[in-house]
């Protein structure tokens, strides 16, 4: 099992731009999430799914789109990147309340 | 203002010696997790805390949950390089099995040094 995967890495984008923040995992959990980190912060809840079909907002989910339209997949769109959302962004699949989470994207904007 | 205070925010200690980190809340919660985080990596669950005054152990680590249910602590006894990361701990404030009201601290970061 690969886990919990993310794609890209490494992200850098200007302010404005747009762009999708891919995230799958191959363990069959019906709930995922989508967290940013900051230092000094924590991690923050911004979007989360309990099945297909089914998304709900978190604690900072403005300027952030999501969508679950399998199992498997949960995609974090940026709709017009700004400064403020600078930061690494986490998913995580979870079970039992057993959060796996992915390897982190570092998005910087510019 | 943080739901969660973590202290000491950083902490920097020698090999073999013992150390605690706490966590704490003027909410009271349903369970509390702590996770470790290396850098470049998400964090990794360590453990899930359930009853008040419960008490786990993970090998080197000790982990207790506060009587009340608002606080936690984590003890490392003779702390090892291979600590060194991001402890970070997160308390669930509804009853579900799913985790999507989990909200985190800002976590202690502790380096051990050879």
């Amino acid at each position: 099992n690969a886990g919990v995967t993310q794609t890209p890495k490494f992200q850098v984008l200007k302010t404005g731009q747009s762009m999708t923040l891919q995230c799958a995992q191959d363990m069959n959990h019906e709930y995922m999430s989508w967290y940013r980190q900051d230092p000094g912060m924590g991690l923050r809840l911004i979007h989360y799914s309990v099945g297909a079909g089914i998304t709900d907002q978190g604690e900072v989910p403005n300027g952030y789109n999501v969508s679950r339209s399998t199992t498997e997949d949960f995609p974090l769109r940026l709709l017009s990147a700004a400064p403020s959302q600078t930061s690494v962004y986490f998913c995580a699949s979870s079970y039992s309340s057993k959060q796996y989470f992915g390897p982190g994207t570092r998005l910087t904007v510019t | 203002t943080q739901l969660l205070e973590q202290s000491p925010q950083f902490l920097s200690i020698q090999e073999g010696e013992n150390l605690t980190v706490y966590c704490n809340s003027s909410s009271v919660f349903s369970s509390l997790q702590w996770y470790r985080q290396e850098p470049g990596e998400g964090p990794v669950l360590l453990v899930t805390v359930v009853t008040g005054g419960e008490v786990k152990k993970l090998k080197r680590l000790t982990f207790q949950f506060g009587d009340a249910r608002k606080d936690s602590s984590l003890h490392i006894t003779a702390a090892q390089p291979g600590d060194t990361g991001l402890y970070l701990c997160a308390g669930a404030l509804g009853g579900d099995n799913y985790g999507q009201n989990f909200v985190f601290g800002p976590g202690t970061r502790l380096s051990v040094l050879p």
